[in-house]
C-alpha cells in the first residue's frame, strides 16, 4: 500500500532555479528517505531524516520533516540539468522489516 | 566499490519457464530485499531477509521465492512466471539495525513475460 504521496507529480523548472517537492504520509514513521531515479534506472539514496529530526542538509539538498502534519519536503537549490529525474520519498515505519514504502514520485525536469 | 549487482539486467521469457534473478552485495549487509516497480503502483516489496536463512514475505510475495544461503546473495526465483510478473525489479540491501538502515539499490532487472 502507498504510504508516501509526492506533490507535485511533475515539475518543470529552468536551470538555476530551486525545486521543491513535498511528500505526505499516513502512519507514524521511524525515518523518511528521499531517492532519485533516472529514467528506468536504479534508485540512488539522497538523504535520510529520522522522526526526531526536523531539518537536514546535504550539499544542495535540504529536507524538512513535520511529523505533526505527516509531511516532508525536499528542496534542491540552484538546480542543474543533471538533476532531471524522478524523486521518491520512502518511509520506514519501524519494526524488524526495514521495508520502505514508496510514494509514486515527482518527475522533475530541469531545462537548460 | 560498494555496490549491489543484479543479473540479468534485461530478460524476456515465456509463461511457465522458471527463472532466477541474482542479487549480490559486497557491503556485508545483513538486510536484503526485493521490490518490483510498476507504472501507477510505485515500488512494492516482494520479500526481504534479515540475515542468512531468515526470509519473510513483503507486500506482494505471490509467485515468487527467495533464498538466503550466503550473506552476500539473495536470488529471486520465479518458478512459473506469468505475464502479470512483467515488471522492473530492484534488489536492495541495508547494513542493519546497529549500523543504519539506508537502503542501497541495484541497477534493476527489466523482466518481460510473454
Amino acid at each position: 500500500s502507498q504510504q508516501g504521496e509526492e506533490d507535485p507529480q511533475a515539475l518543470s523548472i529552468q536551470e538555476g532555479e530551486n525545486a521543491t517537492m513535498n511528500c505526505s504520509y499516513k502512519t507514524s514513521i521511524n525515518n523518511l528517505q528521499w531517492y532519485r531515479q533516472n529514467s528506468g534506472r536504479g534508485l540512488v539514496h539522497l538523504i535520510l531524516i529520522r522522526s526526531n529530526e526536523r531539518e537536514k542538509h546535504s550539499g544542495r539538498l535540504r529536507v524538512t520533516l513535520d511529523t505533526s502534519k505527516k509531511s516532508s519536503s525536499l528542496l534542491i537549490t540552484a538546480s542543474r540539468a543533471a538533476d532531471t529525474a524522478s524523486y521518491f520519498c520512502a518511509t520506514r515505519s519501524g519494526g524488524s522489516n526495514y521495508k520502505l514504502t514508496f510514494g509514486k514520485g515527482t518527475l522533475l525536469t530541469v531545462n537548460p | 566499490e560498494a555496490q549491489v549487482t543484479q543479473n540479468p539486467r534485461y530478460l524476456i521469457t515465456v509463461t511457465g519457464k522458471k527463472l532466477t534473478v541474482t542479487c549480490s552485495q559486497n557491503m556485508n549487509h545483513e538486510y536484503m530485499s526485493w521490490y518490483r516497480q510498476d507504472p501507477g503502483l510505485g515500488l512494492r516489496q516482494i520479500y526481504y531477509s534479515m540475515n542468512v536463512e531468515v526470509t519473510d514475505k513483503g507486500d506482494v510475495p505471490e509467485g515468487y521465492k527467495v533464498s538466503r544461503k550466503e550473506k552476500r546473495n539473495f536470488p529471486l526465483i520465479l518458478e512459473s512466471p506469468s505475464p502479470n510478473q512483467t515488471s522492473l525489479y530492484f534488489c536492495a540491501s541495508a547494513a542493519g539495525a546497529t549500523r543504519g538502515d539506508t537502503q542501497y539499490f541495484g541497477p534493476g532487472t527489466r523482466l518481460t513475460v510473454l
